[in-house]
């Protein structure tokens, strides 16, 4: 069975500075992984997703992501936060071989910014 | 818009009470996602729906839980007999075959 672990479910980051969000996941077959940032009172958004081929992904606002099969991670990084970047960031993985879609989510990482 | 919308927003009921969530996907998808996320928590899958056939249930949906997509349009999320363990913020999505769409939730709250 799949699962997810986002270690942090609070960090807090000065503007400009790196951001860095840990993502875990744990799967018997080779996995799709998810990004998804939700801003309050509103639904979730893809940030980006890693399905097959290069293992550094890009997604919207500056984030990409690693996919690292050695340390089961995928991290989510973005050189330079912005104010507009706080945010809940949740990490996800789709659930068995993939055919339902279905959808394995962590706890969630609350990303500040500071000013 | 042609996002996926939720109806309602904002649901405020008393324990024992029957409440009814409504979600219109993105008009061409097929798969049609419910989920909750109860605060603090990431979203939990409840259910899923292929056109009109609902292909897979949580064990998370008790059998205070119904839900239905009738002729594979729009979906409707049924509790009866709210508990307060039931208060969450209530997703749905749609995808063709990737990616979901989320809406915006309907939030409930049982008092």
């Amino acid at each position: 069975a799949q699962s997810v672990t986002q270690l942090g479910s609070h960090v807090s980051v000065s503007e400009g500075a790196l951001v860095l969000l840990r993502c875990n996941y744990s799967s018997s077959v080779p996995p799709y992984l998810f990004w998804y940032v939700q801003y309050p009172n509103q639904g979730l958004q893809l940030l980006l997703k890693y399905t097959t081929g290069a293992t550094l992904v890009k997604g919207i606002n500056g984030f990409e992501a690693e996919f690292k099969k050695s340390e089961t991670s995928f991290h989510l990084t973005k050189p330079s936060a912005h104010m507009s970047d706080a945010a809940e960031y949740f990490c996800a993985v789709i659930a068995g071989s993939g055919n339902t879609g279905k959808l394995i989510f962590g706890q969630g990482t609350t990303l500040q910014v500071k000013p | 818009d042609t996002g996926v919308s939720q109806d309602p927003r904002h649901k405020i009921t008393k324990r024992g009470q029957n409440v009814t969530f409504r979600c219109d996907p993105i008009s061409e998808h097929n798969r049609l996602y419910w989920y909750r996320q109860t605060l603090g928590q990431g979203p939990e899958f409840l259910t899923y729906f292929q056109n009109e056939a609902q292909l897979e249930k949580s064990r998370l949906l008790s059998d205070r839980f119904s839900a239905e997509r009738p002729k594979g349009s729009f979906s409707t999320l049924e509790i009866q007999r709210t508990e307060q363990g039931d208060s969450a913020m209530y997703l749905c999505a749609s995808s063709l075959e990737g990616e979901q769409f989320f809406g915006p939730g309907t939030r409930l709250t049982v008092l």
